[in-house]
């Protein structure tokens, strides 16, 4: 499976952006790039995926670098609410359907 | 807008004793997703299915058994329960988007 490397946690203020990167320097061509969240005491929640371009939506941006080995998912202003474990994740969309979850990252927003 | 169901939302079970889960997808979802997440780790993907069908495993002991019904609702059934099933199962539906929308989870716990 292809993997995906993240920070294990990180640190922002409130009402200012993050970045959150991840490395998947094993990406093949027809890997997704998906991002999802999740909230202390809840379920997983999507935030974005992408393929090649950067994508943008009313949550996030999604920031996918030329050669694809690496992505950025933007939080453009960080409220409180932000706080939770980020995964980035790969998805053969053509081979199969399930998401693995790896390790995440853990955002912690300083008010 | 409708969300992924799940019940009961705790299950309070004894050792070796039996239990079942049940999924309620999101209307029009025809693909249901299973997850165990365990104290402190992240979501294992469990088992999925694609209109009735199982279409993917993954790490789910051969104690546990999940079937999708024709009303797309589906269940997890877990038998001779072990301590180590402690845990949060999540419930997950997509459509053909691809986004998978999670419920609460159901917390079991095996004393």
């Amino acid at each position: 499976d292809a993997k995906t490397t993240q920070p294990n946690s990180m640190e922002s203020n409130e009402e200012e952006p993050v970045h959150l990167p991840c490395n998947h320097s094993t990406i093949s061509g027809t890997d997704y790039i998906h991002w999802y969240r999740q909230l202390p005491s809840q379920g997983p929640e999507y935030v974005i995926h992408g393929l090649t371009s950067n994508v943008n939506n009313r949550m996030a941006s999604l920031a996918i670098a030329e050669d694809r080995k690496s992505s950025t998912l933007i939080l453009h202003r960080a409220t409180l609410r932000d706080a939770a474990v980020y995964y980035c994740i790969l998805r053969d969309e053509d081979r199969d359907d399930k998401i693995i979850f790896g390790k995440g990252t853990r955002l912690h927003i300083l008010p | 807008a409708a969300g992924v169901i799940q019940s009961p939302r705790h299950l309070i079970k004894e050792k070796r004793e039996t239990a079942t889960l049940k999924c309620y997808p999101i209307p029009r979802h025809d693909t249901v997703y299973w997850y165990q997440q365990g104290p402190g780790q992240d979501p294992q993907f469990l088992i999925s299915f694609y209109e009735k069908m199982q279409s993917d495993k993954g790490s789910i002991p051969d104690r546990f058994s999940a079937q999708q019904f024709s009303d797309y609702h589906s269940e997890l059934n877990m038998s001779s329960l072990e301590l180590g099933d402690s845990a949060l199962y999540f419930c997950a539906s997509s459509s053909t988007t691809g986004e998978l929308f999670f419920g609460e989870g159901s917390r079991l716990t095996v004393l």
